[in-house]
């Protein structure tokens, strides 16, 4: 059974700093990596999607890395804004249902001024 | 496009009762999924439609719950005999025939159920 783990579970930092999430998954037969976002009490809004033969996607100031061998992925957040305040959520896809996904538990970052 | 719109985005109910969640998806996509997310939790899959067909349902959807997707458009998620520990948000999200690079999954806001 995959299981998705992601490291801290909470994160507050100034305004400005770089920050690297962490993300784990114990089964590397995975078809796509994804980051979410998740503001309080609303659904989730799609950051990146890295393919499994993908090293890693970049969007904005966002960068998120794969490496299916040792089931890792981070994702890299540069000049942090508070707006930026949310919970991140990792998540992989046994199959080709894209929609289909084992979540980790989520880090809740902080950006304060 | 209005994105996925799911409703009501509130339920209070008494325990026993039962409730019904509906999921409108944007119109061209055929997948369909329901998730559900308690609090400090990632969402877990519970159930996913390929037009109106359910092609598979988690362990979690106990036989209280079922979904259905009539004519592959909307979707409804059903709990009878609602228990306390089925306060979580229900959350619906969907997902385009050939998905592209980027976006290949958009999710709603998300129905609250409080079981009281």
């Amino acid at each position: 059974k995959q299981e998705v783990t992601q490291i801290p579970a909470a994160l507050s930092v100034p305004e400005g700093e770089n920050l690297v999430l962490n993300c784990s998954f114990t089964d590397s037969a995975i078809y796509n990596l994804q980051w979410f976002r998740q503001d309080p009490g609303k659904g989730l809004t799609s950051l990146l999607l890295i393919q499994s033969s993908q090293r890693e996607q970049t969007s904005g100031r966002l960068n998120a890395s794969l490496d299916k061998s040792s089931g890792r992925s981070t994702l890299y957040i540069a000049a942090s804004q508070p707006g930026d305040s949310a919970t991140y959520l990792c998540a992989v896809s046994r199959g080709t249902s894209y929609g289909k996904l084992t979540f980790g538990q989520g880090t809740i970052l902080t950006v304060h001024p | 496009d209005t994105g996925v719109s799911q409703d009501p985005r509130h339920k209070i109910t008494k325990r026993g009762q039962n409730v019904t969640f509906r999921c409108d998806p944007i119109s061209e996509h055929n997948r369909l999924y329901w998730y559900r997310q308690t609090l400090g939790q990632g969402p877990e899959f519970l159930t996913y439609f390929q037009n109106e067909a359910q092609l598979e349902k988690s362990r979690l959807l106990s036989d209280r719950f079922s979904a259905e997707r009539p004519k592959g458009s909307f979707s409804t998620l059903e709990i009878q005999r609602t228990e306390q520990g089925d306060s979580a948000m229900y959350l619906c999200a969907s997902s385009p025939p050939d998905p592209k690079e980027g976006n290949t999954i958009y999710f709603g806001e998300g129905s609250w159920l409080t079981v009281v």
